[in-house]
């Protein structure tokens, strides 16, 4: 158990629609970070954020956006869903913001259908 | 840019076996550190070692052992006496101090052990 907590587990929902997925960080950790990992390409960066900042940003679409709330718990939200968005979400923290272990949460799956 | 790159798509050997998984790796930048994860068919990342650019010692935890070699840029990882539950999908990844300051994955090594 990483102590990365993320939600939900499992997600399907049609094309056209928003869904919302949720990560609360390790306990202590300051950033947390979001990738993707699909078939096609890879585990990729999506975004980071430290103590409720945007620091990086990846290959994230301008569909998506995210969040990281005063209590450091973090917010993807995915709108306007394609059948090319079905993925897993990962959702990790880290203590710092150099070069610090990351530890990865167990996923959100997206299936759009 | 930075790039990791792990050649083996994928491995197949038999339960005792050792066997290494290469990465290579690609960065300007003289401050950079080294992962290896572990994602086994439940799905989940698993965090396995970290390495700092200035800390070329090898590390040996248990059965698993890491050669990280900086005049090849490479960053090795051995399994000894491989087992069963070792099946997994193995990822190098590299986190730089220059522009990026992402973790950047190779494309993963499937490794399957056979009883």
């Amino acid at each position: 158990d990483s102590g990365v907590t993320q939600t939900p587990k499992h997600l399907i929902t049609a094309t056209g629609q928003r869904v919302t997925l949720r990560c609360s960080p390790r306990s202590g950790d300051l950033s947390v970070y979001w990738y993707q990992q699909s078939l096609d390409q890879g585990l990729q960066f999506l975004i980071q954020y430290y103590n409720g900042e945007e620091r990086a940003k990846g290959n994230i679409l301008e569909r998506f956006s995210a969040q990281q709330f005063p209590d450091l718990h973090s917010e993807l939200n995915l709108s306007s869903l394609e059948l090319g968005d079905s993925a897993l979400y990962f959702c990790a923290s880290s203590l710092g913001n150099s070069g610090n272990t990351i530890y990865f949460g167990e996923g959100s799956w997206l299936t759009v259908v | 840019a930075q790039k990791v790159t792990q050649a083996q798509t994928e491995i197949s050997v038999v339960e005792k076996e050792d066997v290494t998984l290469d990465c290579v790796y690609e960065t300007r930048d003289t401050t950079y550190y080294l992962f290896w994860y572990k994602q086994p068919p439940s799905g989940e990342l698993v965090f396995l070692i970290r390495r700092n650019s200035f800390d070329e010692q090898n590390e040996i935890s248990g059965r698993y052992s890491w050669n990280f070699q900086k005049s090849t840029s490479s960053f090795n990882f051995t399994i000894t006496a491989s087992q069963v539950v070792d099946s997994a999908v193995y990822f190098c990844a590299l986190w730089t101090s220059g522009s990026a300051r992402q973790l950047t994955f190779g494309s993963g090594t499937q490794l399957t052990v056979l009883p």
